[in-house]
């Protein structure tokens, strides 16, 4: 079975600038959450989304934005990029909002 | 504010002997607690989840303890091999407003010297 695939595996973007992630969970899976992890550090929660509502909502600025597809497939918005946005951006898909998670090979964003 | 602390941010040992590695939490009382392994620039990759009421866990040469009263968690990695090089995250999850989100510590970077 697939696990959890990301599109693009690599990103540059420049200050301003929007990004879209892409996020497709292991299949039979309701549940996707985004991380970001900085370098040096663990994954900071960023959003969970279950049965496609918001449930959980980490503390990121209102630039950060997320929705998830009745195929439960998810997408990760960031508008005007800053530097300090540059970072490895992971989804995490789970059975449900309570079970474990799985995570997907990431996207490396990259800000200049 | 919920704070994790993973008691170093390195680790060397020698081929064959136990990893131990130490996962430490305040202000938390999570439902489950969850050990990763993340290689460079790739995603975490689940290894064992131990809920509140479990003592100890155990999957082929990984142990995994809990003490909620210590407010600790315990990884060992037995007989260790180079190959089990890597950083290993903790992640508590499924506490009292945590909307079921998984709070990670920084993560250990493990060694394992042949």
């Amino acid at each position: 079975d697939a696990g959890v695939t990301q599109s693009p595996t690599h990103l540059i973007k420049t200050r301003g600038q929007h990004v879209t992630l892409r996020c497709s969970p292991i299949s039979g899976h309701k549940s996707v959450s985004w991380y970001q992890q900085v370098l040096g550090q663990g994954p900071q929660f960023i959003f969970q989304y279950y049965e496609k509502e918001e449930r959980g909502r980490g503390n990121f600025p209102d630039r950060f934005s997320a929705r998830q597809f009745p195929n439960y497939s998810s997408e990760l918005n960031v508008n005007a990029l800053l530097l300090g946005d540059s970072a490895l951006y992971l989804c995490a898909s789970s059975w449900d909002d309570q079970n474990t998670q799985y995570f997907g090979p990431g996207t490396r964003l990259t800000v200049l | 504010s919920q704070k994790i602390e993973q008691n170093s941010e390195a680790l060397n040992i020698q081929e064959g002997k136990t990893a131990t590695l130490t996962c430490n939490y305040t202000n938390y009382s999570p439902a489950y607690l969850q050990w990763y392994r993340q290689d460079p620039g790739r995603g975490p990759v689940f290894l064992l989840l131990i809920r509140e009421n479990e003592k100890e866990k155990r999957k082929e040469r990984l142990k995994v303890t809990f003490d909620t009263t210590l407010k600790q968690s315990l990884f060992h990695i037995t007989a260790s091999q180079p190959a089990d090089s890597a950083t290993y995250l903790c992640a508590l999850g499924g506490g009292r407003g945590s909307n079921y989100k998984l709070t990670f510590g920084k993560g250990t970077l493990l060694t394992v010297n042949p």
